[in-house]
């Protein structure tokens, strides 16, 4: 079946260690997002790619990293520098960004710093 | 720049009609979509409104009017499985969300 698949479900990350969360789609899709959700909020964006090598930084993304080698992959790296890292992460896909459409999310991870 | 304001919480019973509004400012704007989230679980899609007016799917109705910048996600016949967290969001570019309304429906 088609979808977004995110991994793993729960992380538990020392203070100071970087951590790399997966996020993979078999929609073809061309755009994918990362989305960071913090307990009774909404979702802020992280970072986004409309196409394979070329990703643009959202509202929050100070402290993350991502790449898009591959169209169905946008893994997301949680450095050192994001100083409040526990957060639950969504990464979700659509058709693209340039006409309005539906995302599909995954099921999210669930990163705690301890 | 793009805002999105709903009220952060709502209170029903089962059975009743509850309305979530949504007002909105945004540069460039493609209607506007809604999202059901339980807790822990990850956003689905609910409906989506390109023109003014009402759409209805089943017990859920979404409304816009973009003259106003505004629109609302109507919920029928409530149910105990409803308890959710909706959020409003312009399908398009980022897809920006708001903070989202938490809903409490109550026996």
């Amino acid at each position: 079946d088609g979808g977004i698949t995110q991994s793993p479900k729960y992380l538990f990350r020392k203070e100071g260690q970087n951590v790399t969360l997966s996020c993979e789609q078999n929609l073809n899709h061309d755009a994918m997002y990362w989305y960071r959700q913090d307990p009774g909020q909404g979702l802020r964006l992280i970072y986004y790619s409309q196409i394979v090598n070329d990703f643009q930084k959202g509202d929050i993304a100070e402290g993350y990293s991502v790449s898009r080698e591959k169209k169905e992959s946008f893994p997301l790296t949680v450095t050192s520098a994001q100083k409040n890292p526990t957060a639950f992460y969504l990464c979700a896909s659509s058709i693209g960004t340039g006409v309005p459409g539906e995302l599909f999310f995954g099921e999210g991870s669930r990163l705690t710093v301890l | 720049g793009q805002s999105l304001e709903q009220p952060s919480e709502v209170t029903a019973v089962e059975g009743a009609i509850v309305q979530i509004n949504c007002t909105y400012q945004t540069s460039g704007f493609y209607g506007l979509s809604w999202y059901q989230q339980h807790d822990g679980g990850a956003p689905t899609f609910l409906s989506y409104n390109a023109l003014d007016g009402l759409e209805e799917t089943g017990r859920f109705s979404s409304f816009l009017s973009r003259s106003d910048s505004y629109g609302y996600l109507l919920l029928q016949e409530l149910q105990m499985k409803d308890s959710a967290s909706y959020f409003c969001a312009p399908p398009f570019n980022k897809f920006y969300f708001g903070s989202g309304t938490k809903l409490n429906v109550k026996p």
